[in-house]
Parts: C-alpha cells; sequence; structure tokens
C-alpha cells in the first residue's frame, strides 16, 4: 500500500523518559513534516524537511530533535517527556518540487505522558 | 502575521440540512487553500483551491475561493452523519498556516 505509516499508534510513558516515533513514506515525495494536535485539536506544524534538510523548524523545545535518514523517512525524538507533550502527533508528506501543497497524513500517534 | 480564521468553530445540524463553512484568511504570498476533514484520525485531502471564482466539486461538497474577499467556504449539500468531523482549513503563503478548524455533528 502506498501511504504514510508512523509507529508505534499509541505510546504512554512516564514523565522524564525519552521516546521516538518513526515515519515513513513511499509515496516519493520529498518533504516531510511533524505535526502536534492537542487536545484542543489544534494542529501545529512543528517541523518539516526538504530532500532530508531542515526548512521549518518552528518554536518547539530543543527537547524535540527531527531526524531525517533519507527522504523516506522523518523520526522524531523526544527527550525528559514532561506532561505537556501528550497530544497525537502527526506525520505528513508532500511532493513540493512538483508545486503541490496537498500534504498526505499518517495515522497519528497518540502519545499520553503519565 | 500570517493567519486562518475559521467560522463557525462549532456547529450543529440536521441530517439533510445544507451547511456552509468558512475560512478568511491574511497570508503573505498566497499560494493556495487547502480544505482537509479530520474525523477520529488523521486530516484526509478535500480540495485545494487557487483560483478565485472556480468552485471545485466532489459529491455533496463543493468550496470556492475569493482572493479579492480573501476567504474561502465549504459547503455541503444534504448532510449525513458521516460527514460529522472537524473541517480543517490551511493556507500556503510563505508557511503553511492552519486553522482552529470547524467541528460539525450531523444528528439523524
Amino acid at each position: 500500500d502506498t501511504a504514510v505509516s508512523q509507529t508505534p499508534k499509541y505510546l504512554v510513558t512516564q514523565m522524564g523518559n525519552d521516546k521516538s516515533i518513526k515515519c515513513e513514506q513511499n509515496l516519493g515525495h520529498d518533504t516531510m513534516y511533524w505535526y502536534k494536535q492537542d487536545s484542543k485539536k489544534f494542529l501545529k506544524i512543528m517541523f518539516s524537511y526538504n530532500n532530508k534538510e531542515l526548512i521549518i523548524n518552528e518554536t518547539v523545545p530543543n527537547r524535540f530533535s527531527p531526524k531525517s535518514p533519507d527522504k523516506a523517512h522523518l523520526n522524531l525524538h523526544i527527550n525528559s517527556l514532561e506532561l505537556g507533550d501528550s497530544a497525537v502527533y502527526f506525520c505528513a508528506s508532500t511532493l513540493l518540487s512538483g508545486g503541490a501543497d496537498t500534504q498526505y497524513f499518517g495515522p497519528g500517534t497518540r502519545l499520553t505522558v503519565l | 502575521e500570517d493567519k486562518v480564521v475559521q467560522s463557525p468553530l462549532s456547529l450543529v445540524v440536521h441530517e439533510g440540512d445544507t451547511v456552509t463553512l468558512n475560512c478568511s484568511y491574511e497570508v503573505t504570498n498566497f499560494r493556495s487553500l487547502l480544505w482537509y476533514k479530520q474525523e477520529k484520525k488523521a486530516p484526509t485531502f478535500l480540495f485545494m483551491l487557487t483560483s478565485s471564482g472556480i468552485e471545485k466539486k466532489s459529491g455533496r461538497l463543493s468550496s470556492i475561493l475569493d482572493k479579492k474577499e480573501l476567504f474561502s467556504i465549504l459547503n455541503i449539500t444534504a448532510t449525513q452523519t458521516g460527514d460529522s468531523a472537524v473541517y480543517l482549513c490551511a493556507v500556503r503563503g510563505r508557511k503553511l498556516i492552519w486553522g482552529l478548524g470547524t467541528s460539525l455533528a450531523v444528528n439523524p
């Protein structure tokens, strides 16, 4: 199946832990994003990588570190997790070089910090 | 500062009603406006609008853009319970800016 996939779908962890969320797309897109959606359903962009290069880095605590090993993958590592990090994290991708603005979203990772 | 404002924030209707959702924007170097539907999972793409006055249509959903007045509307006719979702508007200028969404509940 062609899609944007994320793992894990659910993540429950204690405050202070370090965790990673993985994202992969097989759509041939050149740009990938991480979004955070909080309980109020506001979708907030965090990072964007184009061809493995960081192009958007919104005001996000430096405990969040994205890593793009190749164009098809964008992982998100979070250090020292805090209660306020609890949210759904969505990965998305698009073909920016093709002039496309349509973003394809992964299924989301629901992170719960206890 | 660039911004995207959606209205209303929430809406409750009965099946069969027609609804109109609004998205207004102030964005530098406007490139496109996108509508997404989000149920209990990831947003799914509905429409991309780049030109004023050209209606995009998909079944009971349609959308149009007014670049002079800086807004777009999303119409849903003959609503069904399956239309219940949050409808998100995003505008691409220098950056991609998302609205807060309109939460639509369609009651049987």
